[in-house]
């Protein structure tokens, strides 16, 4: 089975402008989480999606916006770019939706580079 | 305020030896605790889950271990090796009508031959 793939897998982009990062779970995931990575802030959590519907959302400004389609690809938007995004974003993915014992495979991440 | 802290930030250690990292949280309603390993460049690859009755994880030659009453966590690394340099995650989940997942800063180990 193919694992999570995000594309792209490095960007560069400058203040004010937006981008738009995808990602494919696992094939029969349904759970498609995003998270944000820097080292000062280490991993933390964005929004969870669930058949298409966002089930949980992070402390995150209204700019990080997500979405799901019928095929549980997940794309995650951010606008008006800040130089504090730079960051590597992961998502993983899960079969079910957040639980006990739902166990989350994550993607290699894309490198966001905001200048 | 739901936190978790890691200890050491870093270490270092020799191949073959044992160590443990410690995670303390201040997370509630707690529902479960995570240990994850990210080689640099990569995404985590979870190694434990443990909920509030579990004592003792393993998964080879890592065992986690849970103490809800303490609200402490370690992470022991048995006989280590090369591969094992790292950076490890403890991820503590609050339920509270829905999931929230707080994270540790984690701790990088180097293993040296």
């Amino acid at each position: 089975k193919a694992g999570v793939t995000q594309t792209p897998r490095y960007l560069i982009k400058t203040r004010g402008q937006q981008v738009t990062l995808s990602c494919s779970p696992i094939s029969g995931h349904r759970s498609v989480s995003w998270y944000q990575q820097t080292p000062g802030q280490g991993l933390q959590f964005l929004f969870e999606y669930f058949s298409e519907t966002q089930r949980n959302k992070g402390n995150f400004p209204g700019r990080f916006s997500g979405r799901q389609f019928s095929n549980s690809r997940s794309e995650m938007n951010v606008s008006t770019l800040e130089l504090g995004d730079s960051a590597l974003y992961l998502c993983a993915s899960s079969p079910v939706a957040s639980g006990d014992y739902n166990e989350q495979f994550f993607g290699p991440g894309t490198r966001l580079t905001v200048l | 305020k739901n936190q978790v802290e890691q200890s050491p930030q870093s270490l270092i250690i020799l191949e073959g030896k044992n160590c443990t990292l410690q995670c303390n949280y201040t997370v509630s309603p707690f529902s479960n605790l995570r240990w994850y390993k990210q080689d640099t460049g990569r995404g985590p690859v979870s190694l434990t889950i443990m909920t509030f009755s579990e004592n003792t994880k393993s998964n080879g030659r890592y065992t986690a271990t849970l103490d809800a009453d303490t609200k402490q966590s370690s992470l022991h690394i048995t006989a280590s090796q090369l591969s094992d340099s790292a950076s490890y995650i403890c991820v503590v989940s609050a339920r509270s009508g829905t999931y929230k997942y707080i994270f540790g800063t984690g701790t990088r180990l180097k293993v040296l031959a």
